[in-house]
């Protein structure tokens, strides 16, 4: 089993839509949980940490659910520049961070 | 303006020519770590550093060496390169605070190509 695992997607959503997607994790030691936004196969740039309970950004909200194992990105009024690949990554505590292989969101006009 | 800076960004060689691509930060971050990036596979850890002359193995080192000589610097080496690290790497760093660890920094990419 992977240790990160992400629905690959694509999700294919109208401008003003709210999409979203889960990702789960294998290892329960695992101590903090990060989303991080990469565009047509440049640089991940960092979105959105969440180290308790979850976190909310403007239109992105994550959830962590300790007990299922998984955190999830909620994104309100889907813009267009919202497109993208949405990569999960958790740290295991042990300075070793593993990615998932990302979810791949569209956003139509 | 904060960055990394991973040199060269494009590369294609043959099989078996040592090569480095070389990172750089001015961040004045104790952590660096190359990645790979495959379809279907997503990131995957190759060696990290938390602070000069101290490196680690990730979850696919073979194949590959680091050095960290300065802080700003963590250079790849692929000794004898082979078709299979065909990929494209990233460089990234952060501050080797525990959760802070995961707030990472990346570079542009390098896509190598091995023939």
């Amino acid at each position: 089993r992977k240790e990160v695992e992400q629905d690959p997607g694509p999700f294919n959503v109208p401008e003003g839509a709210t999409v979203a997607f889960n990702c789960t994790y294998s290892n329960s030691a695992s101590q903090s949980f990060f989303w991080y936004r990469q565009d047509c196969r440049k640089e991940p740039k960092l979105l959105m940490s969440v180290y308790s309970s979850g976190n909310e950004d403007g239109r992105f909200t994550a959830q962590l659910n300790r007990a299922s194992q998984y955190i999830s990105l909620l994104i309100r009024d889907s813009k267009l520049s919202d497109s993208a690949t949405y990569l999960c990554a958790v740290n295991r505590g042990d300075y070793k961070l593993s990615f998932g292989a990302g979810t791949t969101v569209t956003v139509r006009a | 303006e904060a960055q990394v800076t991973q040199n060269p960004r494009y590369l294609i060689t043959v099989t078996g020519k040592k090569l480095t691509v070389t990172c750089s930060q001015n961040m004045n971050h104790e952590y660096m770590s190359w990645y790979r990036q495959d379809p279907g596979l997503g990131l995957r850890q190759i060696y990290y550093s938390m602070n000069v002359e101290v490196t680690d193995k990730g979850d696919v080192p073979e194949g590959y060496k680091v050095s960290r000589k300065e802080k700003r610097n963590f250079p790849l080496i692929l000794e004898s390169p082979s078709p299979n690290q065909t990929s494209l790497y990233f460089c990234a760093s952060s501050f080797p605070d525990g959760h802070r660890t995961g707030e990472l920094f990346f570079g542009e990419g390098s896509r190598l190509t091995v023939l």
